[in-house]
This record gives C-alpha cells, sequence and structure tokens, in this order.
C-alpha cells in the first residue's frame, strides 16, 4: 500500500496562475481532507469529504475547490493565486469513525 | 478561543530528560484525542490515541487526558534524539471525523 499520495512535492506560481495539488489514497477511505499548515500556526482545515461527490468547506476554503469524483481523488485546485496561499498543503483521509488520519508527504507551495 | 491550544515552544531538553507537552480544549463534546508527530518536511503521523480520562502508556510515551479540566498531556520518558520533532495534540469529533490540530510543539532533545 502507497497510503496518500501528494503530487507535486515542491512548486513555485506566480501571483494570479492556477494549479490543481493532487492527492490520492488506495486505501478505500470514504473520508479525505485538505489542510495547509504555515509556521507557528498549526493545521487548518482547507476542504474535507465524507465520500465521493460529497465536499464541504473547513476552516479556511476561500481561494480554493475542490472535486471528489471518486473514493481515491482528493484534487485541490487554486484558480487565482495569492502570496497568502504560500504554505505546506497536506492531504489526509480516515478510513472510519474514531480511526486514524492517515497524512500524504505534504505539498510545498510558494507563490511569488 | 481556539477549540485546541497548544504552547507553540520550542521546547528543548537534554538527552534522557523527561518531556511533558501540553494542550488544553474547548469543546465538551470532544471524545478522542491524538498525539501526532511531524518530523521536518514530513507529513504528520499517529503517535498515540486515547478515549477515556486517564493515562496510556507506549513504551517511552504516557498519553494523559483529564476530561474535567479538558487538559490532555504527552509524556516522553528517557528522551532521545530522534525523538526530536513537532508534536500536534488534535482531537476528533463530529459525523464527518474532523480532526482539530493545536499549532504543535518543537521539541529538540540535545545528545
Amino acid at each position: 500500500n502507497a497510503g496518500v499520495t501528494q503530487t507535486p512535492k515542491f512548486r513555485i506560481l506566480k501571483i494570479g496562475q492556477s494549479m490543481t495539488l493532487q492527492c490520492t489514497q488506495d486505501m478505500n477511505h470514504n473520508y479525505m481532507y485538505w489542510y495547509r499548515q504555515d509556521p507557528g500556526m498549526g493545521l487548518k482545515l482547507i476542504y474535507y469529504s465524507v465520500g465521493a461527490g460529497i465536499t464541504d468547506k473547513g476552516e479556511v476554503p476561500n481561494g480554493y475547490n475542490v472535486s471528489r469524483s471518486t473514493t481515491e481523488d482528493f484534487p485541490l485546485r487554486l484558480e487565482l493565486a495569492a502570496p497568502s496561499q504560500t504554505s505546506v498543503y497536506f492531504c489526509a483521509s480516515i478510513g472510519g469513525v474514531n480511526t486514524e488520519a492517515f497524512f500524504g508527504q505534504g505539498t510545498r507551495l510558494t507563490v511569488v | 478561543q481556539k477549540e485546541v491550544e497548544q504552547d507553540p515552544g520550542p521546547l528543548s531538553v537534554p538527552e534522557g530528560a523527561i518531556v511533558s507537552l501540553n494542550c488544553t480544549y474547548s469543546n465538551s463534546a470532544f471524545q478522542y484525542f491524538m498525539w501526532y508527530r511531524q518530523y521536518s518536511r514530513k507529513g504528520p503521523e499517529l503517535l498515540m490515541y486515547t478515549y477515556s480520562s486517564g493515562n496510556k502508556e507506549d513504551g517511552r510515551f504516557t498519553a494523559q487526558v483529564d476530561k474535567s479540566s479538558k487538559y490532555i498531556s504527552l509524556f516522553i520518558r528517557d528522551s532521545q534524539p530522534s525523538d526530536s520533532a513537532t508534536y500536534l495534540c488534535a482531537t476528533l469529533s463530529g459525523g464527518y471525523q474532523k480532526v482539530t490540530f493545536g499549532t504543535g510543539t518543537k521539541l529538540q532533545v540535545i545528545p
């Protein structure tokens, strides 16, 4: 099992550009999440999904969009990149109620 | 008020010391409490998972929950340089299994 796989690992974007952060899990987990982590700020929830076709906003959804067309994939879209979106992004999945969250290795994004 | 509060540190201790990491939470509905360890440039990994008040031991690690005061702790005995990482407390709640994290405490164990 690969677990949770995120691509790319690093990316530099110019202001106004768009990109998609990919997240795939091979554990057949229903629950998937996108977090961003800024220095000294912990992990903040951007969007989450409780199953294919179902997504909802977390704490900091502005400037992002997601889709969940399959159980395995949960891409995060940035439409108009801004410097405030410079962060490390983590995707996570949970298999069931009150079980462990598995994290990907992160995507380090810089917007210049 | 943040749902989960954690002192960000950094915390620096000599090898062999006992380390105490602490968090408080505000929502009495939280029932499940976790500690994640995150090495530099890596994703968080689950270290300990507790449900009820009291202590849970796993090797050199002890997780403690006091629901009456909404306080959770992680103790590391005989700390090692390999324990140097950021430790994040977290709670799990809700039908969509929302994981809420503290800000993390950066620990350095000096040989």
